[in-house]
């Protein structure tokens, strides 16, 4: 039973343009949200978070935000940078250390 | 090293071997987890230790694996009788489970079970 779902696999975008990664989940119970970043061949590196008691949380070119009527949060990079060509992965907790991962989305940013 | 070290990096093993993967957290992080990913798959939560505290196992998945923790450093992942299914990347990643969600993966062990 996946908790947490992106439904995009892949995702293509030209360089300069916003990219836009969605998230879904199912458990109401989740407060606390993370986005990864994975190039291949090394581990996922922490990019983004969120909690519940906010919809929105900025870090430079990085937005997310989070739609808690919907189950929804999302991630916006811009402007995307060929560097920013990676497996992103939302992950979600509801107690603060088990959490939950979606699939990832792979982020092709096109020069 | 500043970083969670995983060895080793790659291992090829045959069905029915036993394996021992090991990880090495960022010294001073309390919280340490394992994960699985197989081809194609999310991240598959495994197992999570948090001090001196009782580990949570609920993702293990089957009586095949195993994990132990030396206090706060080094953990061994342990899959006896290995499967075929069990082939997958296997991702250490350390916290402050105190202080921050923030977790800091390891760069994994490639496992192929052959």
């Amino acid at each position: 039973d996946q908790q947490v779902k992106q439904n995009s696999p892949s995702l293509s975008v030209q360089e300069g343009r916003i990219s836009i990664l969605n998230c879904d989940y199912t458990n109401s119970m989740f407060d606390y949200f993370l986005w990864y970043k994975k190039y291949p061949a090394e581990g996922p590196t922490f990019l983004i978070s969120i909690s519940s008691i906010k919809d929105k949380n900025e870090d430079g070119r990085f937005t997310v935000f989070l739609n808690k009527s919907a189950k929804h949060l999302s991630l916006h990079i811009v402007p995307s940078q060929p560097g920013d060509s990676a497996v992103y992965f939302c992950a979600a907790s509801a107690i603060g250390n088990q959490f939950y991962f979606g699939t990832g989305t792979s982020l092709t940013v096109i020069p | 090293g500043a970083g969670v070290s995983q060895s080793p990096s790659n291992k090829v093993t045959e069905k029915g071997k036993d394996v021992e993967l090991r990880c090495d957290p960022i010294s001073g992080h309390t919280a340490l987890y394992w994960y699985r990913q197989r081809l194609g798959q999310g991240l598959e939560f495994l197992i999570y230790f948090q001090g001196n505290s009782a580990p949570d196992k609920s993702g293990l998945p089957s009586d095949r694996f195993s994990a132990e923790r030396t206090g706060e450093s080094v953990s061994t992942l342990t899959i006896q009788r290995t499967q075929q299914e069990d082939s997958a990347v296997y991702l250490c990643a350390s916290s402050l489970a105190a202080v921050s969600y923030e977790q800091y993966f390891g760069p994994g062990t490639r496992l192929t079970v052959t």
